[in-house]
This record gives structure tokens, C-alpha cells and sequence, in this order.
């Protein structure tokens, strides 16, 4: 059974530094075309998005948020984190974390929602 | 970027009624095409992968077709349970998602 489950901060400052950490089970990131990708939805809005990582430790972000955001793993713990500098009441959204098998993500989070203010 | 554009934005529907959702890609996508179901306050669901193949555990009467620029998302007869927003996704060149359909009880 394949659960993932994001944790972080909720409520963030502008120019902040947002972490999050996606711990799953149930499978292993070390196991060949598996990945985590993290998408995030702005409240009432569509849904974005923002980094992938795959067993190889291949990286891939939104051309749009590149610059701002960092991916990494750690196997041996079942943890993927994302790291979005400079954040601000834009970012403020529920932020998901999904098991990513080939091209599709279809195991996913319950979300956690991060609030940007001062 | 590819871009997804859905259409229609929202769409009113009655219980029993034969529903079909479009997604457009602003270039060739082959088939790297996915479809979730999102129902309020909760994270989105795999319905179709690759185009046109059926995600376990997913009722037949959701369906997917299509390639190239040109998606389509049929729900033969709409039951209760399926009033909620669908996202097209194309995961060709990174991953890009469409902007959404509400499916609303008519």
C-alpha cells in the first residue's frame, strides 16, 4: 500500500525560505522508473506543477519556478524535500506530493496548505 | 512550455447524462496524456494515464481518447459521485496541467 504525506511549516513570512518533506511507504525510490514529483493548487485555483525526482536522482522543475526551488532525497529514510526561496502571498497554496510511476502521478498526498503572510 | 487549454471551463450535467471533456496541447504530445477527478478538499485522482488506459479500480464508465494536440474525457452516464473537477496533464516535456473542468449537477 503506497501512502505519502507531506509536513511543513503553515505559515510562512515574505522572502522566506518554504521546506517541505514528502515521507512515503510502501515503495522505494531506489526502484528503477519510480519518482516523487510535488504539485501545489492556490486556493480555488488549478493545479501546478513544481519538481520531480527519479530513482536515478534525475531533477526536473517548472521552467517558471526554477530558480526558487531545489528537490533532493534521501532513500534511506523514505523522504523527498522541496525548498522555494523567496516566497510570498502568491505561494500561498496547499502544496501536494505525489508517487510518480513513468509519466503519471498516481499516488498522492492528503496536501498541506501553506499560508504566506507577514 | 506546452500549454493544456480544457474546454469548457464548466460544465452543468444531470444524473445519467453522457458527458465529454477536451483537452488541446499547443503542440504533439503523442499520448502522454493524463486525466484526474478532484473532489472539494481532497488531492486529485489517477482516472486515465497514456491517453486512453483505464487506472485500476477506476468505473468503465470514465473513458479516454485521443492524440497528438487533441484529448477527450467521456463519462458515458454520470453518477452522483463524479461532480467534481477534472485536469487534463501532459507529462511529454515536464509536466504541464490544464486549467480545469467543474462538472456541476444540473
Amino acid at each position: 500500500q503506497i501512502t505519502l504525506k507531506e509536513s511543513g511549516p503553515t505559515l510562512v513570512k515574505p522572502t522566506q525560505t518554504l521546506t517541505l518533506t514528502c515521507t512515503f511507504s510502501g515503495f522505494s525510490l531506489s526502484t528503477s522508473g519510480v519518482g516523487v514529483g510535488w504539485i501545489r493548487q492556490p486556493p480555488g485555483k488549478a493545479l501546478e506543477w513544481l519538481a520531480l525526482i527519479y530513482w536515478d536522482d534525475d531533477k526536473r522543475y517548472s521552467p517558471s519556478l526554477k530558480s526558487r526551488l531545489t528537490i533532493t532525497k534521501d532513500t534511506s529514510k523514505n523522504q523527498v524535500v522541496l525548498t522555494m526561496t523567496n516566497m510570498d502571498p502568491v505561494d500561498t497554496a496547499t502544496y501536494y506530493c505525489a508517487h510518480v510511476t513513468t509519466d503519471f502521478l498516481d499516488y498522492w498526498g492528503q496536501g498541506t496548505l501553506v499560508t504566506v503572510s507577514s | 512550455d506546452i500549454q493544456m487549454t480544457q474546454s469548457p471551463s464548466s460544465l452543468s450535467a444531470s444524473v445519467g447524462d453522457r458527458v465529454t471533456i477536451t483537452c488541446r496541447a499547443s503542440q504533439s504530445i503523442s499520448s502522454y496524456l493524463n486525466w484526474y477527478q478532484q473532489k472539494p478538499g481532497k488531492a486529485p485522482k489517477l482516472l486515465i494515464y497514456a491517453a486512453s488506459s483505464l487506472q485500476s479500480g477506476v468505473p468503465s464508465r470514465f473513458s479516454g481518447s485521443g492524440s497528438g494536440t487533441d484529448f477527450t474525457l467521456t463519462i458515458s452516464s454520470l453518477q452522483p459521485e463524479d461532480f467534481a473537477t477534472y485536469y487534463c496533464q501532459q507529462s511529454y516535456s515536464t509536466i504541464t496541467f490544464g486549467q480545469g473542468t467543474r462538472l456541476e449537477i444540473k
